[in-house]
């Protein structure tokens, strides 16, 4: 059984501050995905990483894809009250197949 | 923006009734996934449907789940015999194909009482 173990489960920080949210696994992924969900919403999408290595940036959030292919992180530098949420990241082992899930980082920016 | 579409988006049904739950998918996707979340706990695969029929499916979509595609628009989840542990938020989501982002919809919140 494929699981994505990610950490911190929670994490309370003050505006400006940078945090690392990491996502592990024994597995080999296809790609991997990172959403961010609103309670009594679905999951969005912010990135899919496919390439070992690979580092895709959206504004002040980096996602990194492990070089080979079982973890991955999500940094976000200086946080805002507005990053509160959860972000959780999904792996796929082959395109177009199953996501599985991590537990999920609730994040609290405080101001 | 495309997006998926859910119905309801919160259902309450009686233990042991039946309960179907509708999924609009993006035009152009063309994987289908119905997935669940129980309050707390992390989402959870139930099935994938391309080209007519179930690609994939989780040992959680037994014998009293089914989904259906029945007018090349809609996708369904039908539940025949709901269980109080069947309550939970249900997720349909699409995908183009490859290793594009999965959609999901807003879901539907299923309480079985």
């Amino acid at each position: 059984t494929q699981l994505l173990e990610q950490s911190p489960q929670f994490l309370s920080i003050q505006e400006g501050e940078n945090l690392t949210v990491y996502c592990n696994s024994s597995s080999v992924f296809s790609s991997l995905q990172w959403y961010r969900q609103e309670p009594g919403e679905g999951p969005v999408l912010l990135v899919t990483v496919v390439t070992g290595g690979e580092v895709k940036k959206l504004k002040r959030l980096t996602f990194q894809f492990g070089d080979a292919r079982k973890d991955s992180s999500l940094h976000i530098t200086a946080a805002q009250p507005g990053d509160t949420g959860l972000y959780l990241c999904a792996g796929a082992r082959q395109a177009g197949t199953a996501l599985i899930f991590g537990k999920g980082t609730t994040l609290s920016v405080s101001s | 923006e495309p997006e998926v579409t859910q119905t309801p988006s919160h259902q309450v049904t009686q233990m042991g009734q039946e309960v179907i739950l509708r999924c609009v998918p993006i035009s152009n996707h063309l994987y289908f996934y119905w997935y669940r979340q129980i309050l707390g706990q992390k989402v959870e695969f139930l099935v994938s449907f391309y080209n007519n029929e179930i690609s994939e499916k989780s040992e959680i979509f037994d014998d009293q789940f089914s989904v259906e595609r029945p007018d090349g628009s809609n996708f369904t989840l039908k539940i025949r015999s709901t269980k109080l542990e069947d309550s939970a938020m249900y997720f349909c989501a699409s995908i183009r194909g490859g290793d594009y982002g999965y959609t999901f919809g807003s879901g539907t919140r299923l309480t079985v009482v």
